[in-house]
């Protein structure tokens, strides 16, 4: 069965200052993730994927994530935070082929101080 | 961009009362999903819909809840008699088989709230 772990359930960071979200997966074949961000009262937004080739990945909003086979991880990553960043981040792992569920980690809040 | 959309933002119900939330998903996609997250708790699958059939369902989805693609363009997910526990926030989430590798496109949201 394929399971996502985020450990971290709040992290405060200050404007500027990097961020490192955590995620741990466990998946039978070759995983497909995702980081996904929500905003307070809004849907899903899709901010990186990652599948094959480069294990590093850029997406949009200047984050990055890394993806460590032997570690089983998926970190999100940001240089300098933005107020905006705050909201809840979540991982998440599927199939390759299309049709798949997907299944999420439980979320990191995160909150931005000034 | 295109992108899903939901319907209505926000439906209040009485317990055992019939809801069916409505999703137009992206026009060319071919696989449609419902996942559901409950207040403060993480995302989690409901189903997966493709050629007029289930693809998919999780334990949650029992027979209080139905599917269906009543014409060419919406989505729906149906619950039959409502329950405390259903209160929740749905989404809607499309994707297509000739993109991006099962990537998911997500709608703002359902939120479901019995009373």
């Amino acid at each position: 069965a394929q399971s996502v772990t985020q450990p971290d359930i709040h992290i405060t960071v200050s404007e500027g200052a990097s961020l490192e979200l955590r995620c741990n997966y466990s998946y039978g074949a070759t995983p497909y993730l995702f980081w996904y961000v929500q905003s307070p009262g809004q849907g899903l937004q899709l901010l990186l994927k990652y599948f094959s080739g480069d294990t590093l990945v850029q997406g949009i909003k200047g984050f990055e994530a890394e993806f460590k086979r032997s570690q089983s991880s998926f970190n999100l990553r940001k240089p300098s935070v933005h107020w905006s960043d705050a909201a809840e981040y979540f991982c998440a792992v599927g199939a390759y082929a299309a049709g798949n569920k997907l299944t999420f980690g439980g979320g990191t809040r995160v909150l931005v101080k000034p | 961009e295109p992108e899903v959309t939901q319907t209505p933002s926000h439906q209040v119900t009485q317990m055992g009362q019939e809801v069916i939330l409505r999703c137009v998903p992206i026009s060319n996609h071919l696989y449609f999903y419902w996942y559901r997250q409950i207040l403060g708790q993480k995302v989690e699958f409901l189903v997966s819909f493709y050629n007029n059939e289930i693809s998919e369902k999780s334990e949650i989805f029992d027979d209080q809840f139905s599917v269906e693609r009543p014409d060419g363009s919406n989505f729906t997910l149906k619950i039959r008699s409502t329950k405390l526990e259903d209160s929740a926030m749905y989404f809607c989430a499309s994707s297509d088989e000739k993109s991006s590798y099962n990537e998911q496109f997500f709608g703002p949201g359902t939120r479901l709230t019995v009373l």
